[in-house]
């Protein structure tokens, strides 16, 4: 059972518009999470994170939502750039042991069109 | 941020070879590595944890003997595939932890296995 999910495998947005990731968690015991970028062939780079006693954290162009009682977050970028194109993992702790342990979603495809 | 290395980036072998895989964290000592594996349109999947000078401790449903962990320093963990098979071909990628704080943890640029 897939305990990060992320339903959409692409999106396509136009630059200077806004991009909107999602990400669904089935266990509301999970007490942190993250998103990574990845690109093709390398290793995924930390992005942004979010503590569950938040619901939006921002860092530049890049801001998190998190709706506990829905069990669902999402990552906006605003205004997208090209370069912004990429593979975007949500990722959480699980709640039992080990902290640093990262479960992934899927991922998205991100493409954003000049 | 830190720095992680993995070599090689990419190797072809046949079946039934062993090959190792290395994660290295170049500007920092990483008490604990993880490895992951990632399937073509999957999710990345947590291997195993590997903490210097310890056993590494293995996910659900991971081989032990078939993907042997070292960690011999703090800044070295090395992934071995023993007896390699098609289905092993993967993308296999280290991350290696700075500090306790989860936004520390960095990841290395991947290895591209083909098992022909």
């Amino acid at each position: 059972d897939q305990q990060v999910k992320q339903n959409s495998p692409s999106l396509s947005v136009q630059e200077g518009r806004i991009s909107i990731l999602n990400c669904d968690y089935t266990n509301s015991m999970f007490d942190y999470f993250l998103w990574y970028k990845k690109y093709p062939a390398e290793g995924p780079t930390f992005l942004i994170s979010i503590s569950s006693i938040k619901d939006k954290n921002e860092d530049g162009r890049f801001t998190v939502f998190l709706n506990k009682s829905a069990k669902h977050l999402s990552l906006h970028i605003v205004p997208s750039q090209p370069g912004d194109s990429a593979v975007y993992f949500c990722a959480v702790t699980p709640p039992q042991g080990g902290s640093e342990k990262l479960v992934f979603g899927k991922g998205t495809k991100l493409t954003v069109n000049p | 941020g830190a720095v992680v290395s993995q070599h090689p980036s990419w190797v072809i072998c046949k079946s039934g070879t062993s090959v190792k895989i290395e994660c290295r964290s170049l500007d920092f000592q990483a008490t604990t590595m993880f490895w992951y594996r990632q399937f073509p349109k999957q999710s990345l999947m947590l291997m195993a944890t590997s903490n210097e000078g310890s056993k590494a401790t293995y996910e659900q449903g991971v081989e032990k003997d078939k993907f042997l962990i070292n960690h011999a320093s703090l800044t070295l963990s090395t992934l071995t595939v023993t007896s390699a098979h098609p289905e092993d071909s993967s993308f296999y990628i280290c991350s290696a932890i700075s500090g306790s704080w989860y936004n520390e943890q960095f990841f290395g640029p991947g290895t591209r296995l083909t098992v022909l």
